[in-house]
């Protein structure tokens, strides 16, 4: 398996702007989490999703915020409009439903708003 | 709720030395216990977990890890620090039952001298 791919890996925009990023899961894990990484933060849990439904989304910072998982094999966190402050690298894994189950993480998209 | 600490946001050590990096959680019961590795532009790959039985466990890379109950910690070690360890450690601590989503700690940076 390719694991957890991410698209883009880097994305420059400018204030305003809506950001689309991308995410494709291991094939047969049933659980989807979308984190935030920054220095003054760490890792921060944004929103999961368990066989598609998203189950929390508590951890996404505001409304311009948003999340979705059309099928097993796809998500999006998409960021509309952009601010400068939503600058970090952003995460995407995933994970069996199991309990004692590790999470697999994709290489992350660097996301930088001018 | 859950939540893990780990006290130290940078560990030095010199190449060869042995290494202690220090975890405590906080959870009612027995919780599920990971430790991730996050090399530099890279996502986080699992390193070790505990759930059960044997309290010492050891994981990829020459590192271990021992479970204290009594100290609420899982501490990580390794006996003896190659340079490319230099990276970041990310202990996480898991529920039973209800959610099996686990909560990160805020990391701990590895710089390794020569």
């Amino acid at each position: 398996d390719a694991g957890v791919i991410q698209s883009p890996r880097h994305e420059v925009t400018e204030m305003g702007q809506e950001v689309t990023l991308r995410c494709k899961p291991i094939s047969g894990h049933d659980y989807l989490f979308w984190y935030r990484q920054t220095m003054m933060r760490g890792l921060e849990l944004l929103i999961y999703f368990n066989n598609n439904v998203p189950i929390d989304d508590s951890g996404m910072p505001e409304d311009r915020f948003s999340a979705k998982m059309p099928n097993a094999s796809f998500s999006t966190l998409k960021i509309q409009p952009s601010e400068p402050r939503d600058s970090a690298v952003y995460f995407c894994a995933s994970s069996t439903q199991r309990g004692d189950a590790e999470q697999f993480f994709g290489p992350g998209t660097r996301l930088t708003v001018l | 709720a859950q939540s893990v600490t780990q006290p130290d946001i940078h560990i030095t050590v010199s190449e060869g030395a042995s290494l202690e990096l220090r975890c405590n959680y906080s959870y009612g019961a027995t919780p599920y216990l990971f430790w991730y590795v996050q090399s530099p532009g890279q996502g986080l790959q699992l390193l070790l977990k505990y759930f059960s039985g044997d309290t010492l466990v050891q994981g990829i890379k020459g590192f271990e890890a021992e479970f204290k109950r009594s100290q609420s910690s899982f501490n990580l070690r390794k006996p003896s620090v190659h340079w490319s360890d230099a990276a970041e450690y990310f202990c996480a601590v898991g529920a039973i039952g209800g959610s099996y989503i686990p909560t990160f700690g805020r990391g701990t940076s590895l710089i390794v001298h020569p």
